[in-house]
């Protein structure tokens, strides 16, 4: 079946600006993750959805940072005022539920570049 | 607290000898660990989990990985590496009771004909 998808593949912004990466997870799957992979950093997490309990933010790097997730399904991203240490592969994760073992499957990730 | 400590940065085999990239972990409780890997602008890939059943694992294109709780560690091995399987590799660790993985900082894995 269909995996998890990200929009877009590559986003390339002027400093200031704001984008919006997008994420389907796949369907049926109640947890949804986002992490961000840049070099020297390796991957982090940013924000956890779980069904329709109030997401877990504790990873976002600043106010600048925000998500949603709109109807238990597709998420949204959102950085305001892109900074150049913004440039990263943004990637979207989801499993079927919450438990420790519960397998991420990812997708291919948005990379942005922030001029 | 989680974490993961992935101990080479980069490792290099040659085709047909055997792979070991190390791994050892920090949880406060009985963890789940996992192995994905990341090839050349592709998405990350589960290779195999661990999740407190046979403390020896097999995953997917001949790669296992042992997990030794008097170590601390998860290992992933493989008996004879293949041109295909040079790519990022990433150990994971998660904590009952964590919304989310921790990934170690990865190892190159780099084949030679």
């Amino acid at each position: 079946g269909a995996g998890v998808s990200q929009s877009p593949s590559n986003k390339v912004t002027e400093k200031g600006k704001d984008v919006e990466l997008r994420c389907d997870p796949i369907s049926g799957h109640t947890a949804l993750y986002w992490y961000r992979q840049s070099l020297g950093q390796g991957l982090e997490f940013l924000i956890y959805f779980q069904g329709n309990s109030a997401p877990d933010k504790s990873g976002l790097p600043s106010d600048r940072f925000s998500a949603e997730r709109t109807g238990g399904s597709v998420s949204t991203l959102t950085i305001q005022r892109t900074q150049q240490e913004d440039s990263a592969v943004y990637l979207c994760a989801s499993s079927l539920g919450r438990g420790s073992g519960e397998t991420q499957y990812f997708g291919p990730g948005t990379r942005l570049l922030v001029l | 607290a989680q974490s993961v400590t992935q101990l080479d940065s980069h490792v290099s085999v040659s085709e047909g000898t055997p792979v070991l990239l190390r791994c050892n972990y920090s949880s406060s409780y009985s963890p789940s660990l996992f192995w994905y890997v990341q090839h050349p602008n592709k998405g990350l890939q589960l290779l195999l989990k661990y999740t407190s059943a046979a403390t020896l694992v097999k995953g997917i294109n001949g790669f296992e990985a042992e997990f030794k709780k008097s170590e601390t560690s998860f290992h992933l091995t493989k008996p004879s590496a293949h041109m295909s399987d040079a790519a990022e590799y990433f150990c994971v660790v998660r904590s009952p009771g964590y919304s989310t993985l921790t990934f170690g900082k990865g190892t190159m894995l780099l084949v030679s004909p």
